[in-house]
């Protein structure tokens, strides 16, 4: 519910402008890749993924960066909507690993109309 | 399709109580997650299920357990609550082996306060 949000940090962007979200992701051997988005009182609601093949990926209107190299991922929103304001998290994954999913800590994005 | 189905929405226990929690995954998905969400950890993963057998276990303890039954449908149960038990609990399902790599479709979680 809406203690998800608590003790997260905070992104605060005006409506239009383009988002980064940021993650530093844990395991070198990670091959898979998923932002998910979590609204109040929701589970988390897939956004896009991406495989570690790849360093780009596009949706609609959002993309996916992958640095292997420093194990970094980052979320890129353009043109932010107040709906986008939620929680965002990544989450990796390591084929055969013993978790179906591994979940980073969260960041919250407030969008300013 | 129907996405995925968690009940109950809220639940109020005592410390020692047990409770059981219930998911229903999306229609052909075989594969089911459990997660537990709290402000101060995050998702923590719990255990996988896939046809019926617990297939992977996160580091919690013996307190919590599972199952999965043949239609795909998974309950996941509590025992001797405790007032860290207080959590958001997410159940997630995939389509196919666990070993792949593939998105998890989350339902709406189970609001458990243990009083």
């Amino acid at each position: 519910g809406e203690s998800v949000g608590l003790h997260l940090p905070t992104l605060s962007v005006q409506e239009g402008d383009n988002s980064i979200i940021n993650c530093a992701y844990s395991n070198s051997a990670s091959d898979y890749f998923i932002w998910y988005k979590q609204e109040s009182e929701k589970g988390p609601q897939f956004i896009i993924d991406i495989r570690s093949n790849m360093d780009k990926r596009q949706g609609q209107r959002v993309t996916v960066l992958l640095n292997k190299t420093v194990k970094h991922l980052s979320l890129q929103i353009a043109a932010t909507q107040p709906g986008d304001s939620a929680v965002y998290f990544c989450a990796e994954n390591m084929a055969g690993g013993s978790e179906k999913l591994v979940f980073g800590k969260g960041m919250k994005l407030t969008v300013n109309p | 399709k129907a996405g995925v189905t968690q009940t109950p929405r809220y639940l109020i226990k005592t410390r020692g109580q047990q409770v059981t929690l219930s998911c229903s995954p999306i229609s052909g998905h075989r594969s089911v997650s459990w997660y537990q969400q709290t402000p101060g950890q995050g998702l923590q993963f719990l255990f996988e299920y896939f046809s019926e057998t617990q297939r992977n276990k996160g580091n919690f303890p013996g307190r919590f357990s599972g199952r999965q039954f043949s239609n795909s449908r998974s309950e996941m149960n509590v025992s001797t609550l405790e007032l860290g038990d207080s959590a958001l609990y997410l159940c997630a399902s995939s389509l196919g082996h666990p070993a792949t790599n593939e998105k998890l479709f989350f339902g709406s979680g189970t609001q458990l306060s243990v009083l």
